[in-house]
């Protein structure tokens, strides 16, 4: 089945840092979701991209989906301490939405 | 409050001993699936369905036993635990349709010894 390799899997910031994770298929994706998870806690989602070269932003948060659908970032402006967490990336599977997620970025914060 | 429920929150089991983690939510989602989350191995899917009485197996289904007799219930099955069955387990549902991600819950925690 289809694959993702997210990078980096640890980034360490000073808060007011920016930072950035990214997700690379060798296959064309016909979306992708992106998930946090704080530590000690559960996944929760984030947002879904679907169509090439979109960009959607939540607040400090932009999300792209590459021009070929084969790459997928998560850039953080302004880093802070309530930004902590592992960053994860996930493919939907055809129509059975059966996800597969790639191995996360954990991301630490310096205040 | 609206989620997905899963019980028990923690569980030691001796090697040999079955149980079953429960997972049930109230949102109406026609699809379920079952996760194990280990260090450095981020999340592997277990079992999925896409609707009462319909599961298949994820990429590490070994084990494991689930069925889907309602809606709104998906119970996990441990035959024979193992100690590398030692992990943390997330149930997770959504939408047939629309571009809903899914929504988890707390997990269990499981130790096998």
């Amino acid at each position: 089945g289809q694959q993702v390799m997210q990078i980096p899997q640890y980034q360490h910031v000073q808060e007011g840092e920016d930072f950035t994770t990214y997700c690379n298929s060798s296959t064309t994706l016909s979306n992708i979701q992106w998930y946090k998870q704080r530590p000690g806690g559960h996944p929760v989602f984030l947002i879904q991209l679907v169509k090439s070269g979109e960009v959607k932003k939540q607040k400090r948060l932009t999300f792209q989906f590459g021009e070929a659908k084969k790459n997928s970032s998560l850039h953080i402006t302004a880093t802070q301490t309530t930004d902590v967490g592992t960053y994860f990336c996930a493919l939907m599977g055809g129509s059975n939405y059966k996800l597969t997620f790639g191995k996360g970025t954990l991301l630490t914060v310096n205040p | 409050n609206a989620g997905v429920t899963q019980t028990p929150k923690f569980q030691v089991l001796k090697t040999g001993q079955s149980m079953t983690l429960q997972c049930a939510q109230d949102m109406n989602h026609e699809y379920m699936s079952w996760y194990r989350q280990d260090p450095g191995m981020g999340l592997r899917l277990i079992h999925y369905s896409v609707g009462a009485g319909i599961t298949d197996q994820g990429e590490v289904p070994n084990g494991y036993n689930v069925s889907r007799s309602t809606t709104e219930d998906f119970p996990l099955r441990l035959l024979s635990a193992a100690p590398s069955q030692t992990s943390v387990y997330f149930c997770a549902s959504t939408y047939r349709e629309g571009n809903y991600g899914y929504t988890f819950g707390s997990g269990t925690r499981l130790t096998v010894v």
